[in-house]
């Protein structure tokens, strides 16, 4: 079974550091994405890499940055949490060429005060 | 992508087949549909695709009408671990990015 893991399932920040969500995938896939999900506004994709040190803006990509320094860790960087980044965030990997399977983590529940 | 309607929700008792529909009359022709769930509180999951044909996997069974404007999700036999949110989507294979879900289908499992 493909498994995703995310470094923390719950995280409270203070406005103005610097946070950091790590994501690692197992599958030896080559896609990683990065969404964020809130209420009423569905799943929004912030950025996606399609090989190591690659990465491609998503539909929100203000306020975040993304690393992929190895092929099954991807990492997500708020560089200046804000209130407004307070979110589900999720971590999801698929092969090259099958873009739509799509196998997500458990999400990190991250509260911005 | 071609715009997808389902059920808001749909209750089913524990052990019968749950049968989710879902209708995507403006697909075309080289759009999949895919069916993703999520259980509270967790990632969505990935359940299966098709483009034609019926499919099945060890988690459902995927049944596509021949004019493809419709299609339903089978969950043979729904334990309540079933309990979820799950969506319906049309996508274009082999180069789409982004999962974008509409609202789903609420399913709930009663003992």
């Amino acid at each position: 079974d493909v498994k995703v893991t995310q470094s923390s399932r719950y995280l409270v920040k203070r406005t103005g550091e610097k946070v950091f969500l790590e994501c690692v995938q197992d599958m030896d896939h080559e896609n990683m994405f990065w969404y964020r999900q809130d209420p009423g506004l569905g799943l929004r994709l912030i950025y996606f890499s399609y090989d190591v040190k690659m990465k491609e803006k998503g539909d929100i990509p203000e306020g975040y940055s993304v690393s992929r320094e190895k092929k099954e860790r991807f990492s997500l960087i708020l560089e200046s949490a804000s209130t407004n980044q307070t979110s589900m965030y999720l971590c999801a990997s698929s092969l090259w060429d099958v873009k739509e399977t799509q196998y997500f983590g458990p999400g990190t529940r991250l509260l911005v005060l | 992508d071609a715009k997808t309607t389902q059920p808001t929700s749909m209750d089913c008792a524990e052990g019968r087949a749950a049968n989710l529909p879902c209708n995507h009359s403006t697909i075309s022709g080289n759009e999949y549909v895919y069916w993703y769930r999520q259980i509270h509180s967790q990632g969505p999951q990935y359940i299966i695709h098709g483009l034609k044909n019926n499919e099945t996997n060890e988690m459902a069974s995927l049944i596509i009408t021949e004019d493809r404007k419709s299609s339903t999700l089978i969950l043979p036999h729904a334990t309540l671990r079933d309990t979820a949110v799950y969506y319906c989507i049309v996508i274009l294979g082999q180069g789409a990015q982004k999962l974008v879900f509409g609202q789903g289908t609420r399913l709930t499992i009663n003992p």
